[in-house]
């Protein structure tokens, strides 16, 4: 069964700091996994669509890679900006689990001016 | 553009009423997804339909049951319902499957008192 874990858990930086979210899953036969960012009680936005097939994807002063065989993706933030502060997600569409996506349980994210 | 709609937002039930939620995908987006998100807790998958037949089953109470329509707009129906089914329930389309990137809707919040 495909887990997926996010650490840190919750992070508080300033703002204009650079910083990297990370994502590990446990089953590295997936057909993508996707970045989602979410504001409290609200819906998820997806950020970053990124194949298996694919290293990286950027979006913006977004960047997210991934590295399939170690079961990794990263999701970098360039220039934080406080209306960066949400939850962000990673979801993974594994191989065996047909085109349902498995999340992992969010990195909480607060940038202060 | 257009995005995934839900309806209703909000909903509040009472024990062992029911409860149907609406969705309408992307308009050409022919796979609809479901998912609960409790408390706190994580997207859970619960269905999928693809081209109006079911394609993939999660972790759905056999209380709950969900169609697609001819239009591709689908509805997740629950019955009986519980203290425990309170939670913020997503609708996510996408073209196609397992490759293509889901788009979510603004969700369903159900409170069953």
């Amino acid at each position: 069964k495909q887990e997926v874990t996010q650490i840190p858990a919750a992070l508080s930086v300033p703002e204009g700091e650079n910083l990297v979210l990370n994502c590990s899953f446990t089953d590295s036969a997936i057909y993508n996994l996707q970045w989602f960012r979410q504001d409290p009680g609200k819906g998820l936005t997806s950020l970053l669509l990124i194949q298996s097939s694919q290293r990286e994807q950027t979006s913006g002063r977004l960047n997210a890679s991934l590295d399939k065989s170690s079961g990794r993706s990263t999701l970098y933030i360039a220039a934080s900006q406080p209306g960066d502060s949400a939850t962000y997600l990673c979801a993974v569409n594994g191989e065996t689990s047909g085109s349902r996506l498995t999340f992992g349980e969010g990195t909480q994210l607060t940038v202060n001016p | 553009a257009a995005g995934v709609i839900q309806s209703p937002r909000h909903l509040i039930k009472e024990k062992r009423e029911t409860a149907t939620l609406k969705c309408y995908p992307i308009p050409r987006h022919d796979t609809v997804y479901w998912y609960q998100q409790g408390p706190g807790q994580d997207p859970q998958f619960l269905i999928s339909f693809y081209e109006k037949m079911q394609s993939d089953k999660g972790s759905i109470p056999d209380r709950f049951s969900a169609q697609q329509f001819s239009d591709y707009h689908s509805e997740l129906n629950m019955s009986s319902l519980e203290l425990g089914d309170s939670a913020l329930y997503f609708c996510a389309s996408s073209l196609g499957q397992v490759l293509y990137e889901q788009y979510f809707g603004p969700g369903t919040r159900l409170t069953v008192t």
